[in-house]
């Protein structure tokens, strides 16, 4: 079985500043790690995914990823934000055996103030 | 259509009385996936479809709920004599394939509101 933890519910920065949404998971196999983004009023989106080979992974919006092993972290990290980064993200892991059955953290609300 | 559409998107019913949701997958998209976004327990898997059967039910929290596929596209997620726990928001997705490089495609949801 696997489990994620994101440490924080709520993160509020200001517009340019650097961010970091924590994300920690537990596993008794390998795993696939992914981040998920809900923007006001739409449906879930991938933002970037953990498959193998380079433990850093970015998204085309300038979010980048990096899956540490040993911490069992899967942290997201964008060095200038903006106010439309603003949305809920979701932190992710699947069994690399079987289907996408996907374990959800319980979610990180991200706010942009100007 | 161009995503995974739901619907309603909204639904208030009584408690005890039942219900179906409707997700219409991407054409083409080969697997069906069922999750549930609640206030209190996060997003949760309920089951998924490879085609039209259904190899993993194992999130599906009772009897009460069931799912089918048909014709490889539309699927019903239908929950009986409802109860207030069951409010939520129930979450379609679809992919190409289960494998993990196939990315998952949500639908918006359905909004479920039980009195």
């Amino acid at each position: 079985a696997q489990s994620v933890t994101q440490l924080d519910s709520q993160v509020p920065v200001f517009e340019e500043a650097p961010v970091e949404l924590r994300c920690n998971y537990s596993s008794s196999v390998s795993v696939y790690l992914f981040w998920y983004v809900q923007y006001p009023n739409q449906g879930l989106q991938l933002l970037l995914k953990y498959l193998s080979g380079s433990t850093l992974v970015e998204s085309i919006n300038g979010f980048e990823a990096e899956f540490n092993k040993s911490q069992t972290s899967f942290h997201l990290r964008k060095p200038s934000v903006h106010i439309s980064d603003t949305a809920e993200y979701f932190c992710a892991v699947s069994s690399i055996q079987g289907a996408q059955k996907l374990v959800f953290g319980q979610g990180t609300r991200l706010t942009i103030n100007p | 259509g161009a995503g995974v559409s739901q619907s309603p998107s909204n639904k208030v019913t009584e408690k005890g009385k039942d219900v179906e949701l409707r997700c219409d997958p991407i054409s083409g998209h080969t697997a069906l996936y069922w999750y549930r976004q609640s206030l209190g327990q996060g997003l949760e898997f309920l089951i998924y479809f490879q085609g039209n059967s259904a190899p993993d039910k194992s999130g599906l929290p009772s009897d009460r709920f069931s799912a089918e596929r048909t014709g490889g596209s539309v699927s019903t997620l239908t929950i009986q004599r409802t109860q207030q726990e069951d409010s939520a928001v129930y979450l379609c997705a679809s992919s190409l394939e289960t494998a993990p490089s196939s990315p998952l495609h949500f639908g918006n949801g359905t909004r479920l509101t039980v009195t």
